[in-house]
């Protein structure tokens, strides 16, 4: 079985201040990890995908195949970063004809105060 | 990229009807996917919905209360039938794009009186 914690409900931090938002996984096999986000009022989407490498909006995250963790990392937090974070996993699942199934963890509400 | 319309965005129901959430993409698309998301809660996958084939259903979701139709590659319907207050949630559509991305419907949110 696939699962995703993110084991803050809620994180504030001041602008300017660094940001982490933890998010530990369990699969069995090779995992694709991604990071979604929600602003208020809109629709989720996807921010980061750990296959890219890239930093979007100032965010990074990096696979740690042995401490199985996603970290979402931000130097400098700002204001406009308030909102809900989602860490998920995408694995197949064998002998289902379903395709690549996302799991998402709890999420973690992020905010940023002036 | 894709573009998902989801509809309708809200409804308030009375115990006992059931109501159908439409999706509709803007490309040709072979995974769709209906989530739940309850009050406080993360996303919960209901169903993985393929067209020409029955949906596949998630441990604790079956065809009878959410039936979802999949007629051709760009649209899904997914009912929410006799419906109860435990019903009350929001109710998302994705499709799957390039890179295993996921994109997602605006949801729709459902409370049932």
């Amino acid at each position: 079985a696939q699962r995703v914690t993110q084991p803050e409900k809620l994180l504030s931090v001041f602008k300017g201040a660094p940001v982490e938002l933890k998010c530990n996984y369990s699969y069995s096999g090779s995992p694709e990890l991604f990071w979604y986000v929600q602003y208020s009022r809109q629709r989720l989407q996807l921010l980061l995908r750990h296959i890219s490498r890239e930093s979007i909006k100032g965010f990074t995250a990096d696979l740690n195949k042995g401490e199985t963790s996603f970290h979402l990392k931000k130097p400098f937090a700002q204001e406009e970063d308030s909102a809900m974070y989602y860490c998920a996993l995408s694995g197949h699942r064998q002998g289902v004809d379903a395709g690549n199934m996302l799991t998402f963890g709890g999420g973690t509400r992020l905010m940023v105060k002036p | 990229s894709a573009v998902i319309s989801q509809k309708p965005s809200r409804d308030i129901c009375q115990r006992g009807t059931s109501l159908t959430i439409q999706c509709q993409v803007d490309s040709q698309v072979t995974m769709m996917f209906w989530y739940r998301q309850q009050p406080g809660q993360s996303l919960t996958l209901i169903a993985t919905a393929n067209q020409g084939s029955e949906a596949t259903y998630e441990s604790g979701f079956v065809i009878d209360k959410f039936p979802i139709s999949r007629p051709n590659l760009t649209f899904s319907t997914l009912t929410v039938s006799n419906m109860s207050p435990e019903d009350s949630s929001i109710y998302l559509c994705s499709v799957e794009g390039q890179g295993n991305i996921q994109y997602f419907g605006a949801g729709t949110r459902l409370s049932v009186l």
